[in-house]
């Protein structure tokens, strides 16, 4: 069975620090990875996907992640946090990039920006 | 993007009655939607998925009675809540994956509806 762990409940970073959101999945096939983010009160907005080809992949808002197959994992990155990024993280897996099968949802990840 | 509107966005309805979300894809065609909840400071907790033209796929512990999923069009899903509870009292989520071209695919969401039932 598929599975999304995110480690961290909860995140406060500094406004203008770095952030790294973790991410591990266990998948018996060929994973399709997606990190979405959620504002209270709001559905999700695709941040970023994986599907095949560079591992590093560039998202929006400055936001990017890294597939590592030897480490099953999918962390999202971010240099430089801004305010506006404190919001709800969610990490997903898929078993195609568009299908009849829903995602897997990890528990998600709340993020805090202090000023 | 592709686009899903989900409406209302709140409703506020008493205990015993029923209350519909529709979910409308914009601009593609959904063939699948998905219907998710969502606790407070939880995650998305997948309901159930139906297919156009087909009966929804309920997930273990779904009461299909209470939770209707109707999707007669590829553009239109709604879910029904029938008789609603106070502990029907949630946010709900749809989602429809797309392929619009071999670039351009994946899946999208709609932004919810918070059910209080009084």
């Amino acid at each position: 069975a598929q599975s999304v762990t995110q480690p961290d409940i909860h995140i406060t970073v500094s406004e203008g620090a770095s952030l790294e959101l973790r991410c591990n999945y266990s998948y018996g096939a060929t994973p399709y990875l997606f990190w979405y983010v959620q504002s209270p009160g709001q559905g999700l907005q695709l941040l970023l996907k994986y599907f095949s080809g560079d591992t590093l992949v560039q998202g929006i808002k400055g936001f990017e992640a890294e597939f590592k197959r030897s480490q099953s994992s999918f962390n999202l990155r971010k240099p430089s946090v801004h305010w506006s990024d404190a919001a709800e993280y969610f990490c997903a897996v898929g078993p195609s990039p568009a299908g009849r099968r829903a995602l897997t949802f990890g528990s998600g990840t709340r993020l805090q920006v202090q000023p | 993007g592709a686009v899903v509107s989900q409406h209302p966005s709140w409703v506020i309805c008493k205990s015993g009655t029923s209350v519909k979300i529709e979910c409308r894809s914009l601009d593609f065609q959904a063939t699948t939607m998905f219907w998710y909840r969502q606790f407070p400071k939880q995650s998305l907790m997948l309901m159930a998925t139906s297919n156009e033209g087909s009966k929804a796929t309920y997930e273990q512990g779904v009461e299909k009675d209470k939770f209707l999923i109707n999707h007669a069009s590829l553009t239109l899903s709604t879910l029904t809540v029938t008789s609603a509870h106070p502990e029907d009292s949630s946010f709900y989520i749809c989602s429809a994956s797309f392929r619009r071209n071999s670039a351009n695919y994946g899946y999208t969401f709609g932004s919810g509806t918070r059910l209080t039932v009084v």
